[in-house]
């Protein structure tokens, strides 16, 4: 089936630690894009690629890279620079511009205990 | 960065009745989608609609981009309709409302 597939669902982190979350698309879709959810909050932009090998930085990028090294993946690491990392986070893919429907995949959770 | 406020924050629905929610937005967009969270946190598309009226079953939407505004409207509810809805807006990104948390009782 077509679709987009982020892993791990949960996750656990330990203070200090740099952790990675996966997402991999099959949609042939050029555009992928994190976002961050915070309880009770809408979604805001981490990172966003257009294209393999070049990626924008969103509203809320400090403390956390991203890589675009093939079309269907676009992992996010969640670096110890990152204050507040204990979040819902949701990775998504679209036709490059404006007027293309954007899908997400299922959001992983991440906790820093 | 355009601002996205959608109303209300909360809304709590018998099974069966008919409601109305809103995204206003403070400036013109190229596209507005309407989307449905459900309690698992999955993101699923109701509607790409950057103006005029679309309908989908039970759900509709209307947007007025000159006035800069979208409604989206639920009837006869059901309880499966209980989550959060989400309004994005795309001038040059996607930027969400805080979102309108729907409960539907049975």
């Amino acid at each position: 089936d077509g679709g987009i597939t982020q892993s791990p669902k949960y996750l656990f982190r330990k203070e200090g630690q740099n952790v990675t979350l996966s997402c991999e698309q099959n949609l042939n879709h050029d555009a992928m894009y994190w976002y961050r959810q915070d309880p009770g909050q809408g979604l805001r932009l981490i990172y966003y690629s257009q294209i393999v090998n070049d990626f924008q930085k969103g509203d809320i990028a400090e403390g956390y890279s991203v890589s675009r090294e093939k079309k269907e993946s676009f992992p996010l690491t969640v670096t110890s620079a990152q204050k507040n990392p204990t979040a819902f986070y949701l990775c998504a893919s679209s036709i490059v511009g404006a007027g293309n429907t954007i899908y997400f995949g299922e959001g992983s959770w991440l906790t820093v205990v | 960065g355009i601002q996205v406020e959608q109303s209300p924050p909360d809304l709590i629905l018998q099974e069966g009745a008919n409601s109305t929610l809103r995204c206003n937005f403070s400036d013109s967009v190229n596209n507005l989608q309407w989307f449905h969270q459900n309690p698992w946190g999955q993101l699923i598309n109701l509607f790409y609609i950057p103006s005029g009226t679309k309908q989908n079953g039970r759900l509709s939407a209307t947007t007025v981009a000159t006035e800069r505004y979208s409604l989206l409207y639920i009837s006869s509810s059901q309880t499966t309709d209980s989550g959060v809805y989400f309004c994005a807006v795309y001038n040059y990104k996607l930027s969400f409302g805080a979102g309108t948390t729907v409960t539907v009782r049975a």
